[in-house]
């Protein structure tokens, strides 16, 4: 089945130990983002590609990066993670234009030690 | 800018009840609004959107919304809960470019025998 796969499905990081998430999707859809979601909070958005071009939401923390090597993969590196980045890291996909849904990855819960 | 409000975070409610989550949104173009839920430690499903065309709209398990444009509502129903119901349920407003989604915080559901 075409899907949105995100590895791993749990991540236990140190406190300012760089890492990594991943996202690969087979839906071959344009835009990719990346959504955190705190405990018993809504997802937010943090970025998202619109094929190559990155959009960084206004409020996403300098020490959020990501990476889009082709229209398959998008990734999420934390450089330096505190507690406070502690979260569900979720990945969705879809093609641009709003009216189609998106459809989201099972998620990635990060916990900084 | 958009934004989504949904009245009660916790909704309780008994096995073949009638189940009622509401949602309200501010938009100041037409918008395009969805219900996605949420099982605890996994991504979001997507339930029904709305984009444009018929206000009521049905979706997966028996799950249906009604768009009101004079209430700026699009409140979620199902007219019998069943146990397998109970989850996080997010009402969700996308901008008409690229899909990014603003959620509403969030209505836990919680289904009793």
């Amino acid at each position: 089945d075409a899907m949105v796969i995100q590895n791993p499905r749990y991540q236990v990081t140190q406190f300012g130990k760089p890492v990594t998430l991943s996202c690969s999707q087979t839906l071959n859809h344009n835009v990719m983002y990346w959504y955190q979601q705190k405990s018993s909070q809504a997802p937010k958005l943090l970025f998202h590609y619109y094929d190559k071009d990155f959009n960084n939401e206004a409020d996403t923390p300098d020490n959020f990066q990501s990476r889009r090597p082709n229209t398959s993969f998008c990734f999420l590196d934390i450089r330096s993670p505190g507690l406070g980045d502690a979260a569900m890291y979720l990945c969705a996909t879809s093609n641009a234009g709003g009216h189609t849904e998106a459809f989201f990855g099972q998620g990635t819960r990060l916990t900084v030690v | 800018a958009q934004s989504v409000t949904q009245l009660g975070s916790h909704v309780s409610v008994s096995e073949g009840a009638l189940v009622l989550l509401r949602c309200n949104y501010s938009s100041s173009v037409p918008p395009y609004l969805f219900w996605y839920v949420q099982y605890p430690n996994q991504g979001l499903q997507l339930l029904l959107k709305y984009t444009t065309g018929a206000t009521l709209v049905k979706g997966i398990n028996g799950f249906e919304a009604e768009f009101k444009k004079s209430e700026t509502s699009f409140h979620l129903t199902k007219p019998s809960a069943h146990m397998s119901d109970a989850a996080e349920y997010f009402c969700a407003v996308s901008d008409t470019s690229y899909g990014k989604l603003t959620f509403g915080q969030g209505t836990i559901l919680t289904v009793h025998p």
